[in-house]
């Protein structure tokens, strides 16, 4: 079946540290592939996709980048800020059938100032 | 537009008892999901309708139920509550049963106790 796995939390980073949040993911086919964020009390929000190798997601400095021959969908920002700080989601819908989301455990990012 | 939304926000029931939680899909969407957040867990797909139909479920027992509505409104009744139901359930709509994007509500925490 379809997993997504994702590095444990929490990750603490100072305000400005690079980010890097490992995914890698078991689907066949070409699943399409998308970071969630949660801040704490609410519910999940779309941070970016990807729907086809080697295409880059982007979005409020936040980038991954579909790699077919690695699995992998690895979440970067350049310079992290306090309000960065929330859980992160890894996800995928698989090609063709019905739109399941799998998704990752979540990793837990904490940024201090 | 209006986005996802569910209610009630919060709700505690005894063990035993009937709950039902609602979500109104984003403006145009006709595909509504239901997936359960455990603590500390990523969600878990508990099934999908698109117009009207169930049209794929995840590994949830029969208590689990659902009904979509002819303005694609959902709501998700489970019957006799146990304790391992307490958890944040998040709708999330699309337009379409196969689009790579889907739109999420803030949840309905359940607590059972």
């Amino acid at each position: 079946g379809n997993s997504v796995t994702q590095m444990e939390g929490p990750v603490t980073l100072s305000e400005e540290a690079f980010l890097t949040i490992n995914c890698t993911y078991t689907a066949t086919g070409y699943p399409s592939l998308f970071w969630y964020v949660q801040y704490p009390g609410e519910g999940l929000q779309l941070l970016l996709k990807a729907t086809k190798a080697d295409d880059k997601g982007s979005n409020k400095g936040f980038e991954a980048t579909y790699r077919k021959e690695t699995t992998s969908f690895h979440l970067e920002k350049g310079s992290v800020q306090v309000s960065d700080s929330a859980v992160y989601f890894c996800a995928l819908i698989p090609s063709g059938g019905y739109q399941k989301v799998t998704f990752g455990t979540g990793t837990k990012l904490q940024v201090i100032p | 537009e209006t986005g996802v939304t569910q209610s009630p926000t919060h709700l505690i029931k005894t063990r035993g008892q009937q709950v039902t939680l609602r979500c109104s899909s984003q403006s145009g969407h006709n595909t509504v999901s239901w997936y359960q957040q455990a603590l500390g867990q990523g969600p878990q797909f508990i099934f999908q309708y698109y117009r009207e139909e169930e049209n794929g479920r995840g590994n949830f027992p029969p208590r689990f139920s659902g009904l979509q509505f002819p303005n694609y409104s959902s709501e998700l009744n489970v019957n006799a509550l146990e304790l391992d139901d307490s958890a944040l359930y998040l709708c999330a709509s699309s337009l379409g049963q196969r689009n790579t994007e889907a739109f999420f509500g803030q949840g309905t925490r359940l607590t059972v106790v």
